[in-house]
């Protein structure tokens, strides 16, 4: 079966480094999603990746390995806003989007 | 960018209303689009994918008789809860893949259906 796992919450301290991470395993495999969701809100894209390595974004970078069916989000110089639900999603063959639980990451002063 | 817009924004009804969600994309066509539910502090659930001009395909577990949608135009999907209940009382959410291959999804703002 088609699964994504990432974990269910993470705690840091603002101003610190977070690295969220997730795991896929998907029939075929299109590239891998990112997403921020705050409470109440529609998720907005946070990052793409289809090829191996990291795709650095301003704060936020995220990678894939394809072979070991993992990506990351990294978040730097965390602030308090970036509290949110982070979703991480891949695309199966058939182009559907696979998505995980989300990870709700709590950004403490 | 590539923008979808969903409206209504918040719908609060009786049980036993149907109630319509439409979802526009506003700068690009979108020959699919998706509807999904999501539950509080929960992931988003897909119901169903949207194709223009015919049927949509709906995800196990969702009934076809009560979540209806209709994909009229390459801009406009529409979904509508039919004699809805409390239990439907959800966020909802469509989206759309931008123009060009392996696009992200660009998400409308969603709709929260509160049934009394």
């Amino acid at each position: 079966g088609q699964n994504i796992d990432q974990p269910t919450e993470m705690t840091a301290t603002e101003g610190a480094i977070v690295q969220i991470n997730c795991t896929y395993q998907t029939s075929g495999f299109n590239g891998l999603f990112w997403y921020q969701q705050h409470a109440g809100e529609a998720p907005t894209f946070l990052s793409y990746n289809v090829l191996d390595g990291l795709e650095e974004k301003g704060r936020f970078s995220s990678f894939l390995s394809r072979s070991k069916g993992y990506s990351y989000l990294l978040l730097k110089e965390l602030q308090m806003k970036d509290s949110a639900s982070y979703l991480c999603a891949a695309l199966d063959s058939n182009y559907q989007l696979i998505w995980g639980a989300g990870t709700k990451l709590i950004i403490k002063p | 960018g590539a923008v979808v817009s969903q409206h209504p924004s918040w719908v609060i009804c009786k049980s036993g209303t149907s109630v319509k969600i439409e979802c526009r994309s506003l700068d690009f066509q979108a020959t699919t689009m998706f509807w999904y539910r999501q539950f509080p502090k929960q992931s988003l659930m897909l119901m169903a994918t949207s194709n223009e001009g015919s049927k949509a395909t709906y995800e196990q577990g969702v009934e076809k008789d009560k979540f209806l949608i209709n994909h009229a135009s390459l801009t406009l999907s529409t979904l509508t809860v039919t004699s809805a209940h409390p239990e439907d009382s959800s966020f909802y959410i469509c989206s759309a893949p931008g123009p060009g291959d392996n696009q992200p999804q660009h998400f409308g703002d969603g709709t929260r259906l509160s049934i009394l």
